[in-house]
């Protein structure tokens, strides 16, 4: 069946660094891809979507890929704020549109 | 402003009480979902209901139970059945069958069993 892997965190990262964080999905047909931002106590949040291939997602300085080749869709942002500490989660929504599948999301804490 | 709107916001339980979990929202949506998320894991679908009237068991429906007779409404029973019901619990819906949307999510009920 569908599924997203993600990197296991949790990741601590010094300000202004680079950040990527992996995911990779297994799918029939081709699914919609989607990364969602979790802040502590809150809901997810939409960050970035792709829905087909080759497509980049982005906001907030965020960006991710859709690649059909090697079935992943990674997140990337190139300078990091103590803003960004949120656990971030890859997930996917099937060819139905009807059936999401999360990653079990990674832990992101930016220190000053 | 349009959104969905989960209540309450924290809640505790005695063992052995069924409890209700509200979930509404203002978009129009017609599929919405419910997912119990506990700490370091990911998202678990309970159930989800596409239509009115209508409903789907998820991965781990036992021990839930729900109902959806009005298209913004789709309230979450947790039942003295289920044992382990501490665990934060996730509203979420999309707008159209078959289109390729995103999930849109409230901001979550944390129940605790005491």
């Amino acid at each position: 069946g569908d599924s997203v892997t993600q990197m296991e965190g949790p990741v601590t990262l010094s300000e202004e660094a680079f950040l990527t964080i992996n995911c990779t999905y297994t799918a029939t047909g081709y699914p919609s891809l989607f990364w969602y931002v979790q802040y502590p106590g809150e809901g997810l949040q939409l960050l970035l979507k792709a829905t087909k291939a080759d497509d980049k997602g982005s906001n907030k300085g965020f960006e991710a890929t859709y690649r059909k080749e090697t079935t992943s869709f990674h997140l990337e942002k190139g300078s990091v704020q103590v803003s960004d500490s949120a656990v971030y989660f890859c997930a996917l929504s099937d060819k139905t549109g009807n059936q999401f599948y999360f990653g079990t999301g990674t832990s992101l804490t930016v220190i000053p | 402003d349009g959104g969905i709107t989960q209540s309450p916001k924290y809640l505790f339980r005695k063992e052995g009480q069924n409890v209700t979990l509200s979930c509404e929202q203002n978009l129009n949506h017609d599929a919405m979902y419910w997912y119990r998320q506990d700490p370091g894991q990911g998202l678990r679908l309970i159930y989800y209901s596409q239509i009115v009237n209508d409903f789907q068991k998820g991965d781990i429906a036992e021990g839930y139970s729900v109902s959806r007779e009005k298209k913004e409404s789709f309230p979450l029973t947790v039942t003295s059945a289920q044992k382990n019901p501490t665990a934060f619990y996730l509203c979420a819906s999309t707008p159209t069958q078959g289109a390729a949307g995103e999930l849109f999510f409230g901001e979550g009920s944390r129940l605790t069993v005491l």
